[in-house]
């Protein structure tokens, strides 16, 4: 079964761009996270998607969002960039909410490295 | 509010040793999971075990042990026989069941290094 994928691996971007990142779940899996990672502030989780419905979100201004499509498929939009939002952005899925706690272990992708100069 | 705390940035093994990663936690939920990810520096998150609150059994996955002491709040991760493939980044993360829908809390991290 393939793992979690997330499109593009890298990105350069300059202050006032927007974004858009994208993130395949596991096959069967249907709930979708997404976490951003700096030196600084460790892993920030941001929001949470199942069955296209956002369920949960992170304390992340609202220049951040996503979406879920029905496939499970979700991207996330990042507007108006700023030098800070440099970060490694990982994606992660689960089943969801099964009622069996192992079933709901999160796998993450490789990531995807955003540069903002 | 749920935190996780790692208190040890850095850690030194001898290859073919033991190594205990430290973890405790904070939550007030009654069901939540407790799991342990590796991230090489290649970047990616590997999912390495996984302890349920209302587990009476410590979870082990191969060489990877966690040790599981409620009433303590801790979580600590054992890898018996390092291998220099071990050495990364290991992080302590918690999912509460009933609030917080989808979100993991994860620590600082830990960054083991297995030395030949």
């Amino acid at each position: 079964k393939a793992g979690v994928t997330q499109t593009p691996r890298y990105l350069i971007k300059t202050r006032g761009q927007q974004v858009t990142l994208s993130c395949s779940p596991i096959s069967g899996h249907r709930s979708v996270s997404w976490y951003q990672q700096t030196p600084g502030q460790g892993l920030q989780f941001l929001f949470e998607y199942f069955s296209e419905t956002q369920r949960n979100k992170g304390n992340f201004p609202g220049r951040f969002s996503g979406r879920q499509f029905s496939n499970s498929r979700s991207e996330m939009n990042v507007s108006t960039l700023e030098l800070g939002d440099s970060a490694l952005y990982l994606c992660a899925s689960s089943l969801g909410p099964t009622g069996v706690a192992l079933q709901e272990t999160q796998y993450f992708g490789p990531g995807t490295r955003l540069l903002v100069l | 509010a749920q935190k996780i705390t790692q208190t040890q940035p850095g850690m030194f093994v001898q290859e073919k040793e033991a190594v205990t990663l430290d973890c405790t936690y904070d939550t007030s939920d009654p069901s939540y999971g407790l799991f342990w990810y590796k991230q090489p520096s290649s970047g990616e998150m590997i999912f390495l075990i996984y302890q349920g609150s209302y587990d009476q059994q410590n979870a082990t996955e191969g060489r990877y042990s966690l040790n599981f002491q409620k009433a303590r709040k801790s979580a600590n991760l054992v890898i018996s026989a390092s291998q220099l493939g071990d050495s990364a980044m290991y992080f302590c993360a918690m999912r509460e069941h009933n609030t917080n829908a989808g979100k993991s809390t994860f620590g600082d991290g830990t960054t083991l290094t297995v030395k030949p």
